[in-house]
């Protein structure tokens, strides 16, 4: 079965320092790959997404950057930390589209367990 | 455009009660839609998911949602609410060409005994 990754759990940063969150994915292949954000009141935002190495679209102009270095791994950085880059982050998966669409496959994203960022 | 709304952000209910989370969507194609649950400090789980087969959706943990296209709802119900039901509740909606969800802004359950 497949499952998903990330760390840290959580992260206290000061403003200015760099940040490193990263995502792995087991159990499938040349998945697509996700980070979202949600901050403390809001909805979940939609920061970047690959569907494949080295292939990354970003949805939102920020203070960060995201990048694939294998098929499986997903990390999203920061060289340099804003107090508004606190929040909850979340690493997700879908498989590639073209499978068949029952609870378990097709179009479903899947998510981790999430990632506490703290900029103090 | 393509968006969800979902028109509670608080609800409450007491154990042994039916729950009801109300979604609204908007779609130029067929949609095809989610429900997560949070937990405090966790992930997204997957409750269920509509894509065009079967209306009625059953889910996980006895919840099942409705597919009305001519209300452009998916509203989400479970008959009898447990205390493990207290969490968020996000309505999803893939976009982006299938790559993608667009999700509401999640409506808070809270069980009372």
């Amino acid at each position: 079965s497949q499952t998903i990754h990330q760390w840290p759990a959580t992260l206290v940063q000061p403003v200015g320092s760099p940040l490193s969150l990263e995502c792995t994915v087991e159990g499938t292949s040349n998945p697509n790959l996700y980070w979202y954000r949600q901050a403390a009141g809001r909805g979940l935002q939609l920061l970047f997404y690959s569907v494949g190495i080295g292939q990354i679209s970003s949805e939102v102009p920020q203070n960060l950057s995201a990048s694939r270095p294998q098929d499986r791994q997903f990390i999203l950085s920061s060289k340099k930390l804003l107090l508004s880059d606190s929040g909850f982050y979340l690493c997700a998966w879908s498989p590639t589209k073209g499978l068949t669409t029952s609870l378990n496959s097709g179009n479903t994203i899947y998510f981790g367990e999430g990632s506490w960022l703290t900029v103090v | 455009a393509q968006s969800v709304t979902q028109l509670d952000s608080h609800v409450s209910v007491s154990e042994g009660t039916p729950v009801l989370l109300r979604c609204n969507y908007s779609s130029s194609y067929s949609p095809s839609l989610f429900w997560y649950v949070q937990h405090p400090n966790k992930g997204l789980q997957l409750l269920l998911k509509y894509t065009s087969a079967a209306t009625l959706v059953k889910g996980i943990n006895g919840f099942e949602a409705e597919f009305k296209k001519s209300e452009t709802s998916f509203h989400l119900t479970k008959p009898s609410a447990h205390m493990s039901d207290a969490a968020e509740y996000f309505c999803a909606l893939l976009t982006g060409g299938g790559n993608k969800l667009t999700f509401g802004t999640g409506t808070q359950l809270k069980v009372e005994l």
